[in-house]
């Protein structure tokens, strides 16, 4: 079976774009979570999704913003890129929307230049 | 919000050696997992442990979620062992976030 999976795996932008990060859960995985890493630090919480309704936020800009398709995958979208963006971008996939062991896809690595 | 806190910050260890990785929480959670981090980035999930005992090869986790805190074993260390590892916990009710924590970085010498 495939695992959670996003495209693309790395990006370069200019500061002032925008970028599309894409996410595929797990077959049958409704929720889709999306978390920024910054190098040395922890994931941090951006988005949570289930059943293409948003169930939390983390503490980010109105810049992030997400959405859930039908097919349960997930868009993370980002305007007026800035060059503290630059991260890790890793997107999670849950059966249910709490409660529920997370996997995470493979990231997408975003510098802003 | 809840504070995770990982210790050591940092582990250094000859192939062969045991090692012990400490996650303290500051709060009651619904739900703890532990994740490996390989050089590419890559969180591999390693454990699904809210409260307990599990064992999977030559590492176990033990969970104590009363005294608010998770502990990661690892024996008879491999040079593959090496990267970050973290912990991570979600508060449930409504809160469904992973928290994650502050991480240890093992570097196994071979």
């Amino acid at each position: 079976d495939a695992g959670v999976t996003q495209s693309p795996t790395h990006l370069i932008k200019t500061r002032g774009q925008h970028v599309t990060l894409r996410c595929s859960p797990i077959s049958g995985h409704k929720s889709v979570s999306w978390y920024q890493q910054v190098l040395g630090q922890g994931p941090q919480f951006i988005f949570q999704y289930y059943e293409k309704e948003e169930r939390g936020r983390g503490n980010f800009p109105d810049r992030f913003s997400a959405r859930q398709f039908p097919n349960y995958s997930s868009e993370l979208n980002v305007n007026a890129l800035l060059l503290g963006d630059s991260a890790l971008y890793l997107c999670a996939s849950s059966l249910v929307g709490g409660s529920a062991e997370a996997f995470f896809g493979q990231g997408t690595r975003l510098t802003v230049v | 919000g809840i504070q995770v806190e990982q210790s050591p910050p940092d582990l250094i260890l000859q192939e062969g050696a045991n090692s012990t990785l400490r996650c303290n929480f500051s709060d009651s959670v619904n739900n703890l997992q532990w994740f490996h981090q390989n050089p590419w980035g890559q969180l591999i999930n390693l454990f699904y442990i809210p409260s307990g005992t599990k064992q999977n090869g030559r590492l176990s986790a033990t969970t104590v979620a009363t005294e608010r805190y998770s502990l990661l074993y690892i024996s008879s260390s491999q040079t593959t062992d090496s990267g970050v590892y973290f912990c991570a916990v979600e508060l449930g009710f409504g809160n469904e976030k992973l928290t994650f924590g502050t991480g240890t970085r093992l570097t196994i010498i071979p």
